[in-house]
């Protein structure tokens, strides 16, 4: 069946420091993946994407690697920022059988001043 | 503010009442989606609408829940007999069908069953 999970349920780095999430995901036909950040009492925030065909993608700040080998998906922060403090989810997507998002429990990452 | 919209932001009812959630999708965006947050978990499907057509459901969506988008604009999630069990953050997501298709997150209504 569809899963995501995630290997770290939180993460502490200080302010500066690199971040890395990481997620698995057990749906060898899933064909896009999301990260969205939520912030306390907000609805999930679009971070970055990255489809099936693709390993890397990079934004601001952000790179998300997917390694469909072993059906793994990590959000790389750069430089992290207060601002960055939030819970981390990462999303799967099988297009075929619809439009519906599978989500993973969440990461929560803590950002240190 | 061109984002997508939901209200009330915040419920509070007695268990057995029923209560309606409304959700405005981004303007342009032909697809919308019902999830549901409980504490600690990622958002989980409810069901989604294709202009007004709704296209999928979950078996989370129990018979006490109805979603409708008449217009193929806003939607309306309702929940007769509500349950405490039904306390949990609704939030509403739209995107654009042929547009890259990432689904962009209301702030969410968060309903509190006592």
């Amino acid at each position: 069946g569809e899963s995501v999970g995630l290997h770290l349920p939180t993460l502490s780095v200080q302010e500066g420091d690199n971040s890395i999430i990481n997620c698995a995901y057990s749906n060898s036909a899933s064909d896009y993946f999301i990260w969205y950040k939520q912030e306390s009492g907000k609805g999930p925030q679009f971070i970055i994407d990255i489809r099936s065909n693709m390993d890397k993608r990079q934004g601001q700040r952000v790179t998300v690697l997917l390694n469909k080998t072993v059906k793994h998906l990590s959000l790389q922060i750069a430089a992290t920022q207060p601002g960055d403090s939030a819970v981390y989810f990462c999303a799967e997507n099988v297009r075929e059988y619809g439009n519906k998002l599978v989500f993973g429990a969440g990461t929560i990452l803590r950002v240190k001043s | 503010d061109t984002g997508v919209s939901q209200n009330p932001r915040h419920k509070i009812t007695k268990r057995g009442q029923n209560v309606t959630f409304r959700c405005d999708p981004i303007s342009e965006h032909n697809r919308l989606y019902w999830y549901r947050q409980t504490l600690g978990q990622g958002p989980e499907f409810l069901t989604y609408f294709q202009n007004e057509a709704q296209l999928e459901k979950s078996r989370l969506l129990s018979d006490r829940f109805s979603a409708e988008r008449p217009k193929g604009s806003f939607s309306t999630l309702e929940i007769q007999r509500t349950e405490q069990g039904d306390s949990a953050m609704y939030l509403c997501a739209s995107s654009h069908a042929g547009a890259g298709e990432t689904q962009y997150f209301g702030p969410g209504t968060r309903l509190l069953v006592l």
